[in-house]
């Protein structure tokens, strides 16, 4: 068990760059999941893979962001034409099943000047 | 809508003394609940959750946890806390419907005094 990798661990962007960060899950779950954390605020829901399904997305992910899992394995989340409320720490975590824990990466945090 | 209200945003306690974090939560049905430990640079790590069955439930760490349906409360609870510690801690309320997503309160930052 290597846990949930994500990259790079720091972003900075100019507003209206396009950002894309990737994700790594543990190797043997099927469950992949992307959360958003503002500072001093809990993690919100973005979106949730089931394999390569995107399964479901929050209100909260605009048509600027967009989430793949090609194969099933990592994931990656783009975010075109960044703006400055897009600045955050964006969370991937991953389960084997729903009810199993979920193992959290230690996040990308995004600026956004 | 599920909301997850954690009361106070920072606690001090001196090590060795008893914490007691709170936590309560809205959900229409039987909930999901968790708690989740941040400490800087690390991961979200899970603490205990709670599904059903006894409502005193016990995690990693030597940490615990009561549900009480009557109050809406889910509090987290040490007997005697450890310099280390000192982190970021999260309620969370969940759905798990096929997926496990998770409603997280704005959490609690706990310093321990030495």
């Amino acid at each position: 068990d290597t846990g949930v990798s994500q990259d790079p661990r720091h972003k900075i962007t100019k507003r209206g760059q396009n950002v894309t960060f990737r994700c790594d899950p543990i190797s043997e779950h099927n469950r992949l999941y992307w959360y958003r954390q503002t500072l001093g605020q809990g993690p919100e829901f973005l979106t949730y893979f089931q394999n390569e399904a995107q399964l479901e997305k929050s209100r909260l992910l605009s048509d600027r962001f967009s989430a793949e899992r090609p194969k099933g394995s990592f994931s990656t989340l783009e975010i075109q034409r960044t703006e400055q409320g897009d600045s955050a720490m964006y969370l991937c975590a991953s389960s084997s099943a729903p009810n199993e824990k979920l193992f959290f990466g230690s996040g990308t945090q995004l600026s956004v000047l | 809508a599920q909301s997850v209200t954690q009361p106070d945003i920072h606690i001090t306690v001196s090590e060795g003394a008893s914490l007691e974090l709170r936590c309560n939560y809205s959900y229409g049905a039987t909930p999901y609940l968790f708690w989740y430990v941040q400490s800087p640079g690390q991961g979200l790590q899970l603490l205990l959750k709670y599904f059903s069955g006894d409502t005193l439930v016990q995690g990693i760490k030597g940490f615990e946890a009561e549900f009480k349906r009557s109050q809406s409360s889910f509090n987290l609870r040490k007997p005697s806390v450890h310099w280390s510690d000192a982190a970021e801690y999260f309620c969370a309320v969940g759905v798990i419907q096929g997926a496990q997503k998770l409603v997280f309160g704005q959490g609690t930052r706990l310093t321990i005094n030495p």
